[in-house]
């Protein structure tokens, strides 16, 4: 099945730097990603949904500018969450559209922690 | 987009079949139904998906009722490793593809 990969699958940084992580889909073109966060014991949230070629398109209370998302090619997707705060260590998990009618495959997820 | 409901939680016994329901009232013309598994600290596996009847794959079936307003995993002969966070979601391409997660479904299997 196809096989969506992200990097790093965690990192720890300090408060007031930026981090970005990769979402790449292996064996398949995604024109269409999407990123979640997920805090513990918590479902999944949509943050924005990425589409190659164009700006993401943001959920309602999601900060553009604070997560920024560009997908530059039909494989990957970057997420870089700019001037981190404790408050955004969280587990974050990006997504792909497959081609089928309708096939989502997700990425194994990135924990991000910020002192 | 559909919104879902399902148990918070649900306890079985290694062996047993499990069988999580899922209600999905609004669901749209064009929705399929998927159900995922999640383990802590990993990104959701798809299991199953489907559209309408019944579906079978070497993990799990899926059934769904004529009126798609609910659907049903079932786990035949569950053991300790499948005791995870089971998701149900409804979405199509015609609503961009995007999936609004519920609370799922944790479902503990003890020996």
């Amino acid at each position: 099945g196809a096989v969506v990969s992200q990097h790093p699958s965690r990192v720890i940084c300090k408060s007031g730097t930026s981090v970005k992580i990769e979402c790449r889909s292996l064996d398949f073109q995604a024109t269409t990603m999407f990123w979640y966060r997920q805090f513990p014991k918590q479902s999944l949230m949509l943050m924005a949904t990425s589409n190659e070629g164009s700006k993401a398109t943001y959920e309602q209370g999601v900060e553009k500018d604070k997560f920024l998302i560009n997908h530059a090619s039909l494989t990957l997707s970057t997420l870089t969450v700019t001037s981190a705060h404790p408050e955004d260590s969280s587990f974050y998990i990006c997504s792909a559209l497959g081609q089928g009618p309708y096939e989502q495959y997700f990425g194994p997820g990135t924990r991000l922690t910020v002192t | 987009l559909a919104k879902t409901t399902q148990p918070i939680s649900m306890d079985s016994y290694e062996g047993q079949e499990v069988n999580i329901t899922c209600s999905h009232n609004n669901i749209a013309t064009n929705d399929y139904i998927t159900w995922y598994q999640q383990f802590p600290s990993q990104g959701p596996r798809f299991i199953i998906q489907g559209y309408k009847t019944k579906v079978t794959n070497e993990v799990a079936s899926l059934f769904i009722p004529a009126d798609r307003k609910s659907s049903t995993l079932s786990l035949p002969r569950v053991s300790l490793s499948d005791t995870a966070v089971y998701y149900c979601l409804v979405g199509s391409k015609g609503s961009q593809g995007n999936l609004i997660f519920g609370k799922g479904t944790k479902l503990s299997v003890k020996p």
